[in-house]
């Protein structure tokens, strides 16, 4: 099964508004990265925190990690229309043979001018 | 530029024929990695190398093949005996394996003729 589940699947908001995407995920892991994907377009990877980190900022995102409900939070402030995509979580399982790099589906963000 | 190059974008595929996708990479990466991406749903591995010469199965292995002569270059042959090929492929590179951010190409549709 998925080790990283997104939560929720689309989320549609306003410009200026702030964007919260959530990630569950079953096993223990080493980290956790976050990736956008614009439609059509590969993967491009926004930033990566590791078991022992509770919360990493990069610009306008903010990730938190809590290894003991095993989620992820992906926060993106002050939204902007060119925000729109696709976000992914992806988690490297310490359980996993060859620690796997596994992805979530994903939660579809719409940001509306 | 450093990055991906995968190509064609767009490739179709008669009944019983094998196609070849490319994937190079000019980032020195050691790792390369082949996943399938279906509509609204997340990326699943086909199979993944961290040293010219040698490479392993993914979860999706069955009706693909690959080859990893140069550290360059990691093809993906979508054989006959895959059956439901139809979907988005992409491929990515990382530095020494895993639980490194991985840097993907833009993808390759592929569509049944």
């Amino acid at each position: 099964s998925q080790q990283g589940e997104e939560d929720p699947q689309a989320l549609s908001i306003q410009e200026g508004e702030n964007a919260t995407m959530n990630c569950s995920y079953k096993t223990s892991i080493n980290n956790l990265q976050w990736y956008r994907q614009n439609s059509g377009r590969g993967l491009v990877h926004l930033i990566l925190i590791r078991s022992n980190e509770r919360e990493k900022h990069s610009g306008r995102l903010r990730v938190t990690l809590d290894t003991s409900k095993k989620s992820s939070s992906l926060l993106i402030t002050a939204s902007r229309a060119a925000d729109t995509a696709s976000y992914f979580c992806a988690t490297d399982g310490r359980e996993t043979s060859g620690s796997r790099l596994t992805f979530g589906e994903g939660t579809q963000l719409t940001v509306n001018p | 530029d450093g990055g991906i190059t995968q190509s064609p974008k767009y490739l179709f595929r008669k009944e019983g024929q094998n196609v070849t996708l490319s994937c190079e990479q000019n980032l020195n990466h050691d790792a390369m990695y082949w996943y399938r991406q279906d509509p609204g749903q997340g990326l699943r591995l086909i199979y993944y190398s961290q040293i010219v010469n040698d490479f392993q199965k993914g979860d999706i292995a069955e009706g693909y093949s690959v080859s990893r002569e140069k550290k360059e270059s990691f093809p993906l042959t979508v054989t006959s005996a895959q059956k439901n090929p139809t979907a988005f492929y992409l491929c990515a590179s990382s530095i020494m394996g895993w639980r490194q951010p991985q840097h993907f190409g833009d993808g390759t549709r592929l569509s049944i003729l």
